[in-house]
């Protein structure tokens, strides 16, 4: 039973262009969640999170929207870099908890 | 953010013999300590959570006596495969967390590449 799930497993995107990728859920209970970058080979690096209190948060090139009654977030690049291209996990979290449950990664590709 | 190191880095071994990973905390307390591993091409899973001085809680499918986790001190958690076999090669990659910080946060090690032969 995927809980979280990232439809897309691959994105290419044009140097410059927004990159959106997406991340769904299906435990209500989650309430905090996070987006992390990933080389091969390599442990995540955290990118941003968001609070199921918060609709978006945003830092520098890179902001997070979150869709509670969708169960829904996304997360923006704008503008994509050559050097963003990674893979790209988001993850939930549980009140009460502090288990991550990851989302099956997105590779995204920027083209120079 | 934090710094958690992994030792080592890759690792190969043969089959039947046992392989020990740590994980180190460098700068803050790690009151809990993750384990995961990850295939490739596919999502991490977390196989196990340690709190310090206690018995880790493992995730279902996982063998708590194969994959044996002790975290005895608040910067050093290890994983210790025994008996490997070529199905345990994979990605392990832990993470540490400090309940005193605002969310639940993890800060995630370079993780350890094994492969048994």
């Amino acid at each position: 039973d995927q809980q979280v799930k990232q439809n897309s497993p691959s994105l290419s995107v044009q140097e410059g262009r927004i990159s959106i990728l997406n991340c769904d859920y299906t435990n209500s209970m989650f309430d905090y969640f996070l987006w992390y970058k990933k080389y091969p080979a390599e442990g995540p690096t955290f990118l941003i999170s968001i609070s199921s209190i918060k609709d978006k948060n945003e830092d520098g090139r890179f902001t997070v929207f979150l869709n509670k009654s969708a169960k829904h977030l996304s997360l923006h690049i704008v503008p994509s870099q050559p050097g963003d291209s990674a893979v790209y996990f988001c993850a939930a979290s549980g009140q009460g908890t502090y288990k991550y449950i990851f989302g099956t990664g997105t590779r995204l590709k920027v083209l120079a | 953010g934090a710094v958690v190191s992994q030792h080592p880095s890759r690792v190969i071994c043969k089959s039947g013999t046992s392989v020990k990973i740590e994980c180190r905390s460098l700068d803050f307390q790690a009151t809990t300590m993750f384990w995961y591993r990850q295939f490739p091409k596919q999502s991490l899973m977390l196989m196990a959570t340690s709190n310090e001085g206690s018995k880790a809680t493992y995730e279902q499918g996982v063998e708590k006596d194969k994959f044996l986790i002790n975290h005895a001190s608040l910067t050093l958690s290890t994983l210790t495969v025994t008996s490997a076999h070529p199905e345990d090669s994979s990605f392990y990659i832990c993470s540490a967390s400090n309940r005193q910080s605002t969310y639940n946060e993890q800060f995630f090690g370079p993780g350890t590449r094994l492969t048994v032969l």
